[in-house]
């Protein structure tokens, strides 16, 4: 089955700053990749996502990126706020089948700095 | 338009009880599932429901069971809960499972711990 792998666990930046959040996924026919946001005590929410015909997208100050070839998609927030601080999940989700096809990475923790 | 609702929200077990997690979606959702978020684990999904009439193991389903009830509920056993099912619980639904890109909703979590 499909393993996704997120990198890094954790990660502090300055208000203001950039942050950017790694994954790799292992099966080459998963084509939709969302991102999740999960505040402290909260429930994981969709925040975007991109699908594999597509190579980036935009919305506001999130991106992601998606690189087929080397496999690996990314996520990029830009001028990073305290409420941005939260944990971050990336997903693969494989090609239309009658079983579960939708993997999650291990999570990021950003911490953003005031 | 609630969104995925699960009950309890904590809840303490003793080693060896049995407890019922309920879930129910009103958003008309062909497909729900059961994940546990542990730290550093990510979201692990212990079973899943494709359809009403329907239920699969995920990737952690031992020592869980699953009803879906009807197409709102879909609820999650533990027969004889251990130290090691301490965890926050997720409900999630979905339009369809076999959509490629459909997104999933969680509900609030439910938080066990088992001493």
């Amino acid at each position: 089955g499909e393993n996704v792998e997120q990198h890094p666990s954790t990660l502090s930046v300055q208000e203001g700053d950039s942050a950017v959040i790694k994954c790799t996924y292992s099966d080459s026919a998963s084509n939709y990749f969302p991102w999740y946001k999960q505040e402290l005590g909260k429930r994981p929410q969709l925040i975007i996502d991109i699908r594999s015909n597509v190579g980036e997208k935009k919305d506001q100050r999130i991106a992601v990126t998606l690189n087929k070839t080397a496999k690996h998609f990314s996520l990029h927030i830009t001028e990073t706020q305290p409420e941005d601080s939260a944990v971050y999940f990336c997903a693969a989700q494989g090609p239309v089948t009658g079983a579960n096809n939708l993997f999650f990475g291990t999570g990021t923790r950003l911490t953003v700095i005031p | 338009n609630a969104g995925v609702t699960q009950t309890p929200k904590f809840q303490v077990l003793k080693t060896g009880q049995s407890m019922t997690l309920q879930c129910a979606q009103d958003m008309n959702h062909n497909s729900m599932y059961w994940y546990r978020q542990d730290p550093g684990m990510g979201l692990r999904l212990i079973y899943y429901s494709a359809s009403e009439g329907t239920t699969d193991k995920g990737e952690v389903p031992n020592g869980y069971n699953v009803s879906r009830l009807n197409k709102r509920e879909f609820s999650l056993r533990l027969e004889s809960a251990a130290p090691s099912q301490t965890s926050v619980y997720f409900c999630a639904s979905s339009e369809l499972i076999t959509s490629s890109g459909n997104t999933i909703y969680f509900g609030e979590g439910s938080w066990l711990t088992v001493v």
